[in-house]
């Protein structure tokens, strides 16, 4: 039973550039979320998906946008990147449960800015 | 959105029992509160959620008081291994929009000696 997939592993990217991320959940989970984790620092929610809509969102901007397909994958968008947009962006999958927050996380996209 | 506090580091030897409290106001009153570990260049892991009073499972027991201010993760006969660093997770209150958020903590970064 694979779990949490992401990919790619390593991204470098420039300023102003457009980046897709994606994660494929653990088999069976219907719900995804993403997190930025700086160096350093506790990861940073920006949003969660279920059911193809964005279910909750943390305080990021709009340039971060995401999607889930139905066969549950998702993908986050990060547009007109800046510097401090340079970060691990962890994927976690879950099943619906309400006020449980048991997440299965994938091993991150490493995403440099430049 | 919630507030938590977690210690930066701690420190302990093999064998003995360590206690990470995560202080967290302002959370969902009716989320749990989860506990994950993380390795350097991983995602961090489930440890244990709890509501209130105590849990227990096979790695680690939850203490959270009545008041679910505060919550304990205890690590019973901690060995080398253990050397990660520990997360609380707590769910936002509901916004004016009633979007929600999630909320890590800063993280614990535990150190156990031979």
């Amino acid at each position: 039973d694979a779990g949490v997939t992401q990919s790619p592993t390593h991204l470098i990217k420039t300023r102003g550039q457009q980046v897709t991320l994606r994660c494929s959940p653990k088999s069976g989970h219907d719900t995804v979320s993403w997190y930025q984790q700086a160096l350093g620092q506790g990861p940073q929610f920006i949003f969660q998906y279920y059911e193809e809509e964005e279910r909750q969102r943390g305080n990021f901007p709009d340039r971060f946008s995401g999607h889930q397909f139905p066969n549950y994958s998702s993908e986050l968008n990060v547009n007109a990147l800046l510097l401090g947009d340079s970060a691990l962006y962890l994927c976690a999958s879950s099943l619906d449960g309400g006020s449980s927050y048991e997440q299965y996380f994938g091993p991150g996209t490493r995403l440099t800015v430049t | 959105l919630a507030k938590t506090t977690q210690p930066i580091s701690m420190d302990s030897y093999e064998g003995q029992e360590v206690n990470i409290t995560c202080s967290h106001n302002n959370i969902a009153t009716n989320d749990y509160i989860t506990w994950y570990q993380q390795f350097p260049s991983q995602g961090p892991r489930f440890i244990i959620q709890g509501y209130k009073t105590k849990v227990t499972n096979e790695v680690a027991s939850l203490f959270i008081p009545a008041d679910r201010k505060s919550s304990t993760l205890s690590l019973p006969r901690v060995s080398l291994s253990d050397t990660a660093v520990y997360y609380c997770l707590v769910g936002d209150p509901p916004m004016d929009t009633g979007r929600r958020a999630l909320t890590f903590g800063s993280g614990t970064r535990l150190q156990v000696q031979p």
